[in-house]
């Protein structure tokens, strides 16, 4: 059965990084785009960024764009949300999830699996 | 910045029927935007149940439906059962980014 399993998180200091790491399992991940999602605390979800099954592409939030890196090792089936100089409204759960089918490269099919999610805390 | 819509709250009973509606503030929802159906309960993580406006996954009860319905986006639940009780996120693709709605809670009563 599909797997994904988040790890990382933790509490860390306004302007410092932070790497997620996101096992996955079940499945082929050399063929699924890959998405990271994050809900602050008893807020929404909020769509951080998608990267194509090849690690060719990538798109982001512009809430993101230019501190975040998304990244994959397809040897490894193991995705990456790399985050740098954060901001205390970066606190949240991030989710890793699955592209819904094989080769879409833009996510149009969506997301089926989902994991647990690892929060991340930013404060002083 | 596009900015997508739901109604924060709907009561049902149970039996009954509900739909929930997600609007963009773009204009009005197309299958171009490949609407997506997200259910959450506390504390977990959220479920797929529809994608691409209509289609179901392998685990999504019958009594889910997907549609556009005046130029929005719409889930449409049939026959509510108390578990049926959750938030809804409903997730459009908009100018090469992903956009979450503001979310509906669902209360059966």
């Amino acid at each position: 059965q599909v797997q994904l399993v988040e790890s990382g998180g933790g509490v860390v200091q306004p302007g410092r990084s932070l790497r997620l790491s996101c096992a996955a399992s079940g499945f082929s991940f050399t063929d699924y785009g890959m998405h990271w999602v994050r809900q602050a605390p008893g807020k929404g979800l909020e769509w951080v960024a998608l990267i194509s099954y090849d690690g060719r592409d990538e798109n982001y939030a512009d809430s993101v764009k230019g501190r975040f890196i998304i990244s994959r090792d397809n040897s490894k089936n193991t995705l990456f949300l790399q985050m740098n100089t954060l901001r205390a409204e970066d606190t949240a759960v991030y989710y890793c999830a699955k592209v819904t089918f094989y080769y879409d490269s833009s996510g149009y099919s969506g997301l089926d699996y989902w994991g647990q999610g690892a929060l991340v805390t930013v404060s002083s | 910045q596009t900015v997508v819509t739901q109604e924060p709250s709907l009561t049902v009973s149970p039996g009954g029927t509900v739909t929930l509606t997600c609007a963009s503030s773009t204009g009005a929802v197309s299958s171009g935007s490949f609407p997506n159906w997200f259910q959450q309960k506390p504390g977990q993580a959220p479920r797929a149940v529809i994608y691409s406006t209509s289609n179901k996954h392998s685990w999504t009860p019958a009594r889910f439906s997907g549609s556009l319905l005046g130029g929005k986006a719409a889930l449409t639940v049939s026959g509510v059962l108390p578990e049926d009780e959750a938030e809804y996120y409903c997730l459009l693709y908009s100018g090469g980014a992903f956009v979450f709605g503001t979310g509906t809670k669902v209360t059966v009563l």
